[in-house]
């Protein structure tokens, strides 16, 4: 596609529930980020995918999160169990190459709020 | 690990020059970042810096020096539509990291 695609551009869910996030990135780009950024701060780095695998997966605060990217293409971030502190904004950003140093395109986020 | 120090607000006014410090500290320096984030919006590239010295892309530039691990961002002949966020983000051995950024506000 033109950019880096995220939907929903908005979620609300209730606490305890279960949501996916979904990213996809611009086409032949292999490599995949997920960050998430709260009001007042910088992107927080999640989890690095190079094609279908997770080369970092760092990031995760915990084991209620979950990435997949199983044909190295679009890939679903899963949050179990919501929590609260869970509402943000989550980034995705795609780049291509194999390293690091190429620019890093965004996507719009989607914005989860957790009631 | 990775640790980026810039000033987390400034204030210009517009038609000004203003530069935006950052230092760094990161294992594995392959070059720098700089991206700016508009309230509510995603980041956008802004440039990219390898090799030391001073990069010129139109009325923004970009400074590196590798071995003081600090780089600034020069905005030239300011606009209202400058106020954003600025992030400086060193690549590394790891994936882009960004700290919380800079904030600018232009003022008439």
């Amino acid at each position: 596609g033109a950019g880096v695609s995220q939907t929903p551009s908005n979620k609300v869910t209730e606490k305890g529930k279960y949501v996916e996030l979904r990213c996809d990135p611009i086409s032949g780009h292999t490599a995949l980020y997920w960050y998430r950024q709260s009001l007042g701060q910088g992107p927080e780095f999640l989890i690095y995918f190079q094609g279908t695998g997770a080369a970092d997966d760092s990031g995760l605060p915990n084991d209620r999160f979950f990435a997949v990217r199983p044909e190295g293409s679009v890939s679903t971030l899963k949050i179990q169990r919501t929590e609260r502190g869970d509402s943000a904004v989550y980034l995705c950003a795609s780049s291509k190459g194999q390293g690091v140093m190429t620019e890093a395109f965004f996507g719009q986020g989607t914005r989860l709020t957790v009631v | 690990g990775q640790n980026i120090d810039q000033p987390t607000e400034m204030t210009a006014t517009e038609g000004a020059i203003v530069q935006i410090n950052c230092t760094y500290q990161t294992s594995g320096f392959n070059g720098l970042f700089w991206y700016q984030q508009h309230a509510g919006e995603a980041p956008t590239f802004l440039s990219y810096n390898v090799l030391d010295g001073l990069e010129e892309k139109g009325r923004f530039s970009s400074f590196l020096s590798r071995s003081k691990g600090y780089s600034y961002l020069l905005l030239k002949e300011l606009q209202m539509k400058d106020s954003a966020s600025y992030l400086c983000v060193p690549s590394g051995n790891t994936p882009l990291v960004f700290g919380k950024g800079t904030r600018l506000s232009v003022i008439a």
